[in-house]
């Protein structure tokens, strides 16, 4: 069975400290899709990244970093020098199945960063 | 601008009660899906479509059912709500499954 896994529930840091965020996924197919989302306080799912099986190249974008390891079926996220605004829960939501259509949740890590 | 639009965004309604959440999106999307999100669970699949009079079940469908006549209409029914139902309800569509899916705001039910 497909499985997603944020062995985080809940972290707490101080503004611009360095935070990050673990996902580990089972599969046993080859070719897959990674995607981060965040729900801020207001609810709403907002898409940060998505990345390929086949490419392992990992990408910083701004504050934000992603650390793709297919050996080690870990797709982790970083957020560098933290600001109040990123407090939210994010979910680690990959698409396992290449027949399957859908999302497989993790259940999700709350941020907090505090001022 | 492109967006996909729930209604109600808040609903409390009584057991038994047939219900229908709409879920509609401008972008021409061929695939559709309804989540709902519960505290522990993340969010778990209920139903899919690919197209037009194509769906099929997710990992939680028990209680639902849904249609898909046009392209950009995805309603989730319940039928006859149960306790059970009360839930944070999402309706995500995307151009291919691989594809990022851009969700609507939420709906949230509570089912007395």
């Amino acid at each position: 069975a497909q499985k997603v896994t944020q062995a985080q529930t809940e972290i707490s840091v101080v503004e611009k400290e360095d935070v990050t965020l673990d996902c580990v996924y089972e599969t046993r197919d080859t070719t897959y899709y990674l995607f981060w989302y965040k729900q801020p306080p207001s609810g709403e799912l907002v898409f940060l990244i998505r990345r390929n099986s086949f490419d392992e190249q990992n990408e910083i974008s701004g504050r934000y970093s992603w650390n793709f390891q297919k050996s080690t079926s870990s797709f982790n996220f970083t957020i560098t020098a933290s600001q109040v605004v990123d407090s939210a829960v994010y979910f680690c939501a990959p698409k396992l199945d290449q027949g399957a259509q859908k999302l497989v949740f993790g259940q999700g890590t709350r941020l907090t960063i505090n001022p | 601008e492109a967006q996909v639009t729930q209604n109600p965004r808040y609903l409390i309604t009584v057991t038994g009660k047939k219900l229908t959440v709409t879920c509609s999106q401008n972008m021409n999307h061929e695939y559709m899906s309804w989540y709902r999100q519960d505290p522990g669970l993340g969010l778990r699949q209920i139903y899919y479509s690919m197209n037009v009079e194509v769906t099929d079940k997710g990992d939680v469908p028990e209680g639902y059912k849904v249609s898909r006549k046009e392209k950009r209409n995805f309603p989730l029914i319940l039928e006859s709500p149960s306790p059970n139902q009360t839930s944070l309800y999402f309706c995500a569509s995307s151009q291919q499954g691989r594809q990022p899916q851009h969700f609507g705001d939420g709906t949230r039910l509570s089912i007395l």
